[in-house]
């Protein structure tokens, strides 16, 4: 398996502009999560999907950002208009449903790195 | 509700010696508990992890933990340091019931020859 794949992995951009990241998790992984990190603030949850549905979404920061699954092999987030305070690591991660001992393991992505000027 | 503190943004050893990263974890019930490692430009990958049973886990690259619920502890440990383990070092915990983990701030591990 080829891991969670995220794209662009770097990406520069004025303020104001559409910023779109892309995820593509683990085949049978049936959860999906996106995490932001910085230096302030460590990695913070933003949202996260089970089965393509999301379930909590009570960490994206405001409705400049929005965060969609399509199918289960596909997710974006999207932050439109950007702004400077953007500029941080996107994670994207996915995990299967819990196991027997309850402990499904998150496998993260490379991360998009952010930088809005 | 869950949180996490690692005690310590920043610990330097030498090369050979013991590393020691501090956890400390609040829950209410007995919870998941796991180590991850970042590498410089590298998402985190996961060194070990805590479910249940035995409660000193072993993870790779020689790297343990020890769950004392006692202390509501969960340090992570490696008896002699490589240049190789400069990273940073995340604690994180998720209760039984909940899909999302929480993370600790993350402490950068320093190696010196």
């Amino acid at each position: 398996d080829a891991g969670v794949i995220q794209s662009p992995r770097h990406e520069v951009t004025e303020m104001g502009q559409e910023v779109t990241l892309r995820c593509k998790p683990i085949s049978g992984h049936d959860y999906l999560f996106w995490y932001r990190q910085t230096m302030m603030r460590g990695l913070e949850l933003l949202i996260y999907f089970n089965n393509n549905v999301p379930i909590d979404d009570s960490g994206m920061p405001e409705d400049r950002f929005s965060a969609k699954m399509p199918n289960a092999s596909f997710s974006t987030l999207k932050i439109q208009p950007s702004e400077p305070r953007d500029s941080a690591v996107y994670f994207c991660a996915s995990s299967p449903s819990r196991d027997r001992a309850g402990a499904n393991v998150l496998t993260f992505g490379a991360g998009s790195r952010l930088t809005v000027l | 509700a869950q949180s996490v503190t690692q005690l310590g943004s920043h610990v330097s050893v030498s090369e050979g010696a013991l590393v020691l990263l501090r956890c400390n974890y609040s829950s209410s019930v007995p919870p998941y508990l796991f180590w991850y490692v970042q590498y410089p430009n590298q998402g985190l990958q996961l060194l070990l992890k805590y479910t249940t049973g035995a409660t000193l886990v072993k993870g790779i690259n020689g790297f343990e933990a020890e769950f004392k619920k006692s202390e509501t502890s969960f340090h992570l440990t490696k008896p002699s340091a490589h240049m190789s383990d400069a990273a940073e070092y995340f604690c994180a915990v998720r209760e039984s019931g909940y899909s999302t983990l929480t993370f600790g701030k993350g402490t950068m591990l320093l190696v010196s020859p």
